[in-house]
């Protein structure tokens, strides 16, 4: 079946350590997203990519990076610089261009600095 | 810029009866807007989009929305209400039309709609 996985679904987190989220996905296409997700809040995009190779911050970047080697992959790293990361992270993914696209997302992952 | 407002963050009806959740959208171009519900702990589904092709989108379990230019809204609803309904639900409007690029989405705050028996 084709979708998005993101692992682990639970992660727990010392303070001033660096977590990475994995996301994959494998319907193909080109762009992928991450999100902060905090009660009230709704969704906020933290970074995004159109394509292989090349990325683009989103609303609240800050204490975060990611990289896109490959089409199927875009972890997320929530870096120590992040000051309040207990959140729920989502991945998205859709196609970039030609049309009137959704986005598809993955089943999320709880983190929880403690 | 193109951003979509959501009316009262918690709604309850009875089972059975009419669900309506409020979606106002500000866009300085003719918007492309989404539904999305959210069932506890788990990633965003679709339910239904508006891309100008009809003011009235049919989703999937049986809700739909209807796109009023006049009042620059975007009202999801549902004849009857099931208790499988009780989730949050998301309204969102593509944010890169003029920029162009990316397919960027940006949300509302979300409804939580309660069941009740």
């Amino acid at each position: 079946d084709g979708g998005i996985t993101q692992s682990p679904k639970y992660l727990f987190r010392k303070e001033g350590q660096n977590v990475t989220l994995s996301c994959e996905q494998n319907l193909n296409h080109d762009a992928m997203y991450w999100y902060r997700q905090d009660p009230g809040q709704g969704l906020r995009l933290i970074y995004y990519s159109q394509i292989v190779n090349d990325f683009q911050k989103g609303d609240i970047a800050e204490g975060y990076s990611v990289s896109r080697e490959k089409k199927e992959s875009f972890p997320l790293t929530v870096t120590s610089a992040q000051k309040n990361p207990t959140a729920f992270y989502l991945c998205a993914s859709s196609i970039a261009s030609g049309g009137v696209y959704e986005q598809f997302f993955g089943p999320g992952t709880r983190l929880t600095v403690l | 810029a193109q951003s979509v407002t959501q009316l009262g963050s918690h709604v309850s009806v009875s089972e059975g009866a009419l669900v309506l959740l409020r979606c106002n959208y500000s866009s300085s171009v003719p918007p492309y807007l989404f539904w999305y519900v959210q069932y506890p702990n788990q990633g965003l589904q679709l339910l239904l989009k508006y891309t100008s092709a009809a003011t009235l989108v049919k989703g999937i379990n049986g809700f739909e929305a209807e796109f009023k230019k006049s009042e620059t809204s975007f009202h999801l609803t549902k004849p009857s209400a099931h208790m499988s309904d009780a989730a949050e639900y998301f309204c969102a409007v593509r944010t890169d039309i003029l920029t162009g690029g990316g397919n960027k989405l940006t949300f509302g705050t979300g409804t939580q709609l309660k069941v009740e028996l």
